[in-house]
C-alpha cells in the first residue's frame, strides 16, 4: 500500500523558515519523481514545486522561486521542502504527491499525502 | 505560462449527466488529467491522460478533449459526486505543472 506522510509543518512569523518532510513507502520510491502541492484555505490547487526520479531536474512556480527548494534522499525514501523568507500567502495545506509512472516527468499525480499545515502569521 | 480555465461552479439534478469543462490554449494537444477532491480529503486522480481511468474509478466518468477544450462527465450522478474536480496538464514551456481553478459540483 502507497504512504506519503508529511511532517514539518508549523506556525510561523513572516520572514521565517520551515523545513518540511515526507516520508514514502508502499512503492520504489527513486523511480518516481515527486511534488510539493499546495492549497491555502477554502481555495484551489496550487503547485509548488517538483523533482525528478534522480534529482537531476527540479522545478517551482513563480510564487516560490528563490525562496522555496526541493529535495530528496532516495536511499531514505523521503521529499524535502525547505521553505524560506515565508509570506502570509504561503500559508497553506502542503501535499506530497507521487506521479502515477516510473521516470515520468510532471504528469499523472497518481497519490497525494494528507498533508502537512503551514501558517504563516505574526 | 499556460493557463487552465474552468467554471467554479456546476449543479446537476442526481441521476443526470455532469459535464465539467477546462479551457486552454490547443490543450487537444496536451495530456490533461482530473481529480476529485471531497471535503476534507486529498484529491483522487480519476482520469488520466485524457480519458483513461484508474482502477476503481467507475465507468459513469469520462474524459475527452478537443481543440481548446477538455471534458470531464460524469453519468448518471450520484450523492457521492458531489466534490471539487480540477484538470491539469504539463506546460512543457516552463516544466510546470499547472491546475485549473477548479469546479465545485453541487447534486441537487
Amino acid at each position: 500500500e502507497v504512504q506519503l506522510v508529511e511532517s514539518g509543518g508549523d506556525l510561523v512569523q513572516p520572514g521565517g523558515s520551515l523545513r518540511l518532510s515526507c516520508t514514502a513507502s508502499g512503492f520504489t520510491f527513486d523511480y518516481h519523481s515527486m511534488h510539493w502541492v499546495r492549497q491555502a484555505p477554502g481555495k484551489g490547487l496550487e503547485w509548488v514545486s517538483g523533482l525528478t526520479w534522480d534529482s537531476r531536474s527540479s522545478a517551482y512556480a513563480d510564487s516560490v522561486k528563490g525562496r522555496f527548494s526541493i529535495s530528496r534522499d532516495n536511499d531514505k525514501k523521503s521529499l524535502y521542502l525547505q521553505m524560506n523568507s515565508l509570506r502570509p500567502e504561503d500559508t497553506a495545506l502542503y501535499y506530497c504527491v507521487k506521479e502515477l509512472d516510473p521516470y515520468s516527468y510532471y504528469a499523472v499525480l497518481d497519490f497525494w499525502g494528507q498533508g502537512t499545515l503551514v501558517t504563516v502569521s505574526s | 505560462s499556460y493557463v487552465l480555465t474552468q467554471p467554479p461552479s456546476v449543479s446537476v439534478a442526481l441521476g443526470e449527466t455532469a459535464t465539467i469543462t477546462c479551457g486552454g490554449n490547443r490543450i487537444a494537444t496536451k495530456s490533461v488529467h482530473w481529480y476529485q477532491q471531497k471535503p476534507g480529503q486529498a484529491p483522487v486522480v480519476v482520469i488520466y491522460y485524457d480519458r483513461d481511468r484508474p482502477s476503481g474509478i467507475p465507468e459513469r466518468i469520462s474524459g475527452s478533449s478537443s481543440g481548446d477544450t477538455a471534458t470531464l462527465t460524469i453519468s448518471g450522478v450520484e450523492a457521492g459526486d458531489e466534490a471539487d474536480y480540477y484538470c491539469q496538464v504539463r506546460d512543457t514551456s516552463a516544466e510546470h505543472v499547472v491546475f485549473g481553478g477548479g469546479t465545485k459540483l453541487t447534486v441537487l
